[in-house]
């Protein structure tokens, strides 16, 4: 299986500030990479697909960029309502395996 | 507005089997691959299986293989999922999902618990 590791566990961000997500795959999976977030006491939300490719609605303060086994979330300003749970996910192969999670708070 | 509602959570005991529903509005089901993803108490997602439009393919993770069934039914927009001889590690929310190109889970239902226990 591809393991994904995501990194930090858990961050705090002040208002404003632009945060950075990681995920590192256990090897290539070509841009096959999704980033979703799930609020408290809700269902996950996809944000980006295709490693940068932003899902219909979500707000352009998220991106998401890199290739072959390093892939990255960026918020450009965090927002009040960004706080929630980050995963990443690859499907480039089977079976398709999600990061641990990343909890982000506002400080 | 697509929508994903799941049915049929339930406390089940160690060795039974239970049904998972799901259905779906908004949009044409059978146009679309759907998946199960479960999520654990300590908010690991794990991708269980996966079934093509007409239902005639499905693919396991190795970890259900053999004791979880995925079917669909486009005749009534909905998808299932047959779990048998449960165990206690299957504890957990299970999520129907749509997958968007590429494998990505673009819709998610709110989600059914399941809890394994005698």
């Amino acid at each position: 299986d591809i393991q994904m590791t995501q990194s930090p566990a858990s961050l705090s961000a002040s208002l404003g500030e632009t945060v950075s997500i990681e995920c590192l795959a256990s090897e290539g999976i070509s841009n096959d990479l999704a980033w979703y977030q799930q609020k408290s006491g809700k269902s996950p939300q996809l944000l980006i697909y295709a490693a940068s490719r932003l899902q219909d609605g979500v707000p352009s303060r998220f991106s998401g960029s890199g290739s072959g086994t390093r892939y990255s979330l960026k918020i450009s300003g965090m927002q009040p309502e960004d706080e929630a749970d980050y995963f990443c996910q690859q499907s480039y192969k089977y079976p398709y395996t999600f990061g641990a999670g990343t909890k982000l708070e506002l400080k | 507005e697509v929508q994903l509602v799941e049915s049929g959570g339930s406390l089940v005991q160690p060795g039974g089997s239970l049904k998972l529903s799901c259905v779906a509005s908004g949009y044409t089901f059978s146009n679309y691959w759907m998946d199960w993803v479960r999520q654990t108490p300590g908010k690991s997602l794990e991708w269980i299986g996966e079934i093509n439009t007409d239902g005639s393919k499905t693919n396991y993770a190795p970890s259900i293989k053999d004791r979880f069934t995925i079917s669909r039914d486009n005749a009534k927009s909905t998808l299932y999922l047959q779990m048998s001889n449960v165990k206690s590690d299957d504890t957990a929310i299970y999520y129907c999902t749509r997958a968007g190109g590429s494998d990505y889970f673009d819709y998610w239902g709110q989600g059914v618990m399941v809890t394994v226990s005698s």
